[in-house]
């Protein structure tokens, strides 16, 4: 089955660029939506955006100048960077695969089936 | 941009008794477009619910969802010890695609 892991630095200096890698395993990172959420610590959940195996995107407005997802599909992994971190910043980091079930009838279903285990990234 | 509420914050019940979490949408979602997810403490969200009345593969039947435009409810039926957790509700119908602030269902 689709297992997805998190990878990347876990301390980030104020003002630098966080950058995390999410690799697919037991399955293809094609015809699928791939997406990141994060949680501050005692927090809920944020999406962050999203990236399709082709490369279009869509990110959160509220991190939309600071955010670039992409995807390496030789390597079956995306990423994500995040400019100009503050201590805002700090949170566990979530990668999922965003998928879609359903049909024209009775219409498409969207959700994220699976989820990696999340990475903690302290700016400090 | 879609805000969703959840209510209560807090829900404070004994295992075997029934729960009811509620979501509100500040606008219209499309049912298939609303999901429900738990998170326990150190781990990932797993996915329970989607189009707000499936059940995701291998969620026990005690498990339901319901509602429709602004108001969804997640149902546990009868509360096991391993229900107590966070529940958060999702839409994915307009971007960004946001979650309530999460339920926390803690044993009393």
């Amino acid at each position: 089955q689709v297992q997805l892991q998190e990878s990347g630095p876990g301390l980030v200096k104020p003002s630098e660029t966080l950058s995390l890698t999410c690799t697919v395993s037991g399955g293809s990172i094609s015809s699928y939506y791939w997406t990141w959420i994060r949680q501050p610590p005692g927090k809920g959940l944020e999406w962050i955006g999203y990236i399709y195996y082709s490369g279009s995107t869509n990110y959160n407005p509220s991190l939309q100048s600071r955010v670039t997802i992409s995807v390496d599909r030789s390597k079956n992994q995306f990423s994500l960077q995040l400019s100009s971190v503050t201590a805002a910043d700090t949170a566990v980091y979530y990668c999922a695969r965003r998928f879609v079930s359903g049909d024209p009838k009775v219409g498409y279903y969207y959700y994220m089936d699976v989820w990696g285990k999340g990475t903690t990234v302290i700016v400090s | 941009e879609i805000v969703l509420t959840q209510s209560p914050g807090t829900l404070s019940l004994s295992p075997g008794e029934r729960a009811t979490l509620s979501c509100r949408a500040s606008h219209s979602v499309s049912t298939t477009y609303l999901a429900w997810y738990q998170q326990k403490p150190g781990q990932a969200p797993r996915l329970l619910i989607y189009g707000a009345s499936s059940r995701a593969t291998g969620i026990p039947d005690r498990f339901s969802g319901s509602g429709s435009g602004t108001d969804f409810t997640l149902t546990i039926s009868r509360l096991e010890p391993e229900d107590f957790a966070v529940y958060y509700c999702q839409q994915y119908g307009s971007s960004p695609y946001s979650f309530g602030q999460g339920t926390k269902l803690e044993i009393k």
